[in-house]
């Protein structure tokens, strides 16, 4: 299992605010990056560092660190955010990188 | 604006080496470090190590007995070995270019490798 914990699955009604966490010890003090994975396609850089957004990203994502947790907050959902979303960050050596588990959304 | 393509073989026989071959264009291969990552069937994005410009690099402990990343600068790009493979190995591998600390800002279309005889 990853040394990051992401809930498997979560859904959010249209237009609605969510936030998908993610939760780790290496996480204290570093900051997690998330991309958004669709089948058929490859993962999308859309938060790293502190909350920065890369260029072409909707506002509507954003980022947050508190203590051993990160998160990745969609505001207004839309059907196109519907996707899984990874976070990334350093493992609890600080030498390698690791992925957390994955977090599927569905909009409803 | 960066572009990464891959390339090599989508079928392995067990026991045998992946190698799979990543070509930056748009962008010099000289800064950042360069990442392979693969997601099996039905599961989550793994990270499988990186290499930089110089030729350092560093893997994911559960593999680095059996992997070996490099750089070839002259030609833009950089490869994945992946030795002794086995049905577990199976796996959409992605090359990236990781601009921070896991801020993998672009990504390789991907490929899919199937181990099987």
């Amino acid at each position: 299992s990853s040394e990051l914990t992401q809930d498997p699955a979560v859904s959010v009604a249209l237009g609605q605010t969510i936030g998908i966490t993610c939760q780790g010890d290496s996480l204290r003090g570093n900051y997690a990056s998330w991309y958004q994975k669709k089948p058929g396609q490859p993962p999308l850089l859309v938060i790293y560092g502190q909350n920065i957004r890369p260029s072409g990203i909707s506002g509507r994502f954003s980022g947050s660190n508190s203590g051993n947790t990160a998160a990745l907050t969609i505001t207004g959902a839309q059907a196109a955010d519907e996707a899984e979303y990874y976070c990334c960050a350093r493992d609890n050596s600080g030498n390698h990188l690791v992925f957390g588990g994955g977090t599927e959304l569905t909009v409803l | 604006q960066v572009q990464l393509h891959q390339s090599g073989p989508g079928l392995v026989k067990p026991s045998e080496t992946l190698s799979l071959t990543c070509t930056v264009s748009g962008g010099s291969i000289g800064i950042f470090y360069w990442n392979w990552i693969r997601q099996p069937p039905g599961k989550g994005l793994e990270w499988i190590g990186s290499v930089s410009y110089s030729g350092s690099t560093i893997y994911d402990p559960s593999l680095s007995s059996r992997v070996t990343i490099s750089v070839d600068t002259s030609k833009n790009r950089f490869s994945l070995n992946l030795r002794s493979v086995t049905a577990a190995d199976t796996a959409e591998y992605f090359c990236a270019r990781d601009m921070g600390v896991g801020d993998f800002d672009s990504w390789g279309p991907g490929a899919q490798v199937i181990v099987s005889s």
